[in-house]
């Protein structure tokens, strides 16, 4: 089956760290670009960022409010995307999501992030 | 940065009529458009991109128009499982960046 699963949410304190992973199956994972989405309780889509697949060089772009705190990585080898967040703010908190390609044609059903004291 | 407005936030309807749902950019992302219809609990789903060309297995009732900075969402006779958020979405390509708009909340009437 074509899925992607996202795990790794949780509650975490300001300022501290989580990591969020995306595991993907059912298709060729490293042929993809792949892209996280947040959406804070009772709000609209933000696009986080995203990570170009190998033969584009792997690079990554980021949303001005994330840049500096968050990285994409991903292990093809694995078909596993990642999302280390750093300095984590109240208003981080979200359900996060993984999607694939340019045209965000897949999604995972989303892992929540609360950051709260 | 480009800013996406759709209207309107609210559109109520019942089964069977037309939905006409409209996004506005600030400016043009030429045809790099997307829909995606989102229900409560659940992720988003991809119905339109570039505009006008429907995703994998989305019914033909659904529709899309457009292009430079004012784009349509048409859904020809809603069905009971259409009521729902519809969001746009846009491509831009240096520096890459992706854009959500506010969404369109289509409920029943």
């Amino acid at each position: 089956e074509v899925q992607l699963v996202e795990s790794g949410g949780g509650l975490v304190q300001p300022g501290r760290s989580l990591r969020l992973s995306c595991t993907a199956s059912g298709f060729t994972f490293g042929d993809y670009a792949m892209s996280w989405v947040r959406q804070a309780p009772g709000k609209g889509l933000e696009w986080v960022g995203f990570i170009r697949s190998k033969a584009y060089g792997g690079t990554t772009e980021y949303a001005a409010s994330v840049k500096g705190r968050f990285t994409i990585s991903r292990d093809d080898s694995k078909s596993i995307a990642y999302l280390q967040m750093n300095s984590l703010k109240t208003e981080d908190t979200a359900v996060y999501y993984c999607t694939r390609g340019w045209y965000f044609d897949l999604w995972g059903r989303g892992t929540l992030v609360t950051v709260s004291s | 940065e480009i800013v996406l407005t759709q209207s309107p936030a609210t559109l109520s309807l019942s089964p069977g009529e037309r939905a006409t749902l409209s996004c506005r950019a600030s400016q043009s992302v030429s045809s790099y458009l997307a829909w995606y219809q989102q229900k409560p609990g659940q992720a988003p789903r991809l119905l339109i991109y570039d505009a006008s060309n429907r995703a994998t297995g989305i019914p033909a009732r659904f529709s899309g128009s457009g292009s430079g900075t004012d784009f349509t969402l048409t859904i020809s006779s809603l069905e009971p499982e259409d009521f729902a958020v519809y969001y746009c979405q846009q491509r831009s390509n240096w520096p890459p960046r992706f854009t959500f708009g506010p969404g369109t909340k289509v409920d029943i009437k």
